[in-house]
């Protein structure tokens, strides 16, 4: 029990376009589900808490009006990344908590980005 | 701010020793703590939780909290060379608050 997946695992873009990623938690339902960005040796960075049917909150730092979030599920929460650039090139990690266990995290395997 | 401290390491261990990785948090309100493991290249897993002081064990893991000190920390009895990664402690209050992770101890385990 407790998976989450996303999608893609991987993926490589040209400068300038858009990248979208789910999250899925796919036998559990998350009210909140965590987006995570982790450079090469870092550790790693809280980007936004999506809540479902509301509005992320967006970490100190990091541009809401280019990573758009949406949490339109239980348990589907998608990152797009506007407008890439060679320095968002990254791992993009979600992470889900159960509805009924607030408490425990579970992090889907990570989506690798690299904008060329 | 909330902050977790842990050593960076690396932390070498030779095959079948204790490896010993602690973890010290500043939120005096934590409730929760979690050990995360995360392998290079992949996403975290979590291995252990602990809400109560004293110590938790499951397998060759040992979760030890000291809520008064701000401490908690991981054991891994009969390390494996398997069990090289980072580690990452995260503390947890309250709600839909996200995790902290402190930046995680590399241990290594040598054969």
């Amino acid at each position: 029990g407790a998976v989450v997946s996303q999608h893609p695992s991987w993926v490589i873009c040209k400068s300038g376009t858009s990248v979208k990623i789910e999250c899925r938690s796919l036998d559990f339902q998350a009210t909140t589900m965590f987006w995570y960005r982790q450079f090469p040796k870092q550790s790693l960075m809280l980007m936004a808490t999506s809540n479902e049917g509301s509005k992320a909150t967006y970490e100190q730092g990091v541009e809401k009006d280019k990573f758009l979030i949406n949490h339109a599920s239980l348990t589907l929460s998608t990152l797009t990344v506007t407008s890439a650039h060679p320095e968002d090139s990254s791992f993009y990690i979600c992470s889900a908590a159960p509805v009924d266990r607030a408490e425990t995290q579970y992090f889907g395997p990570g989506t690798r980005l690299l904008v060329l | 701010q909330k902050e977790v401290e842990q050593n960076s390491g690396p932390l070498s261990v030779p095959e079948g020793a204790i490896a010993s990785l602690n973890c010290t948090y500043s939120d005096r309100v934590s409730q929760s703590f979690f050990w995360y493991r995360q392998y290079s290249g992949k996403s975290p897993e979590l291995i252990m939780s602990i809400y109560s002081n004293g110590d938790k064990e499951d397998g060759r893991f040992t979760a030890q909290l000291n809520k008064a000190s701000q401490y908690v920390s991981l054991l891994i009895r009969d390390s494996q060379p398997s069990d090289s990664a980072t580690y990452l402690c995260a503390p947890w209050n309250s709600g839909n608050t996200p995790l902290v992770f402190g930046k995680g101890t590399r241990l290594s385990v040598i054969a």
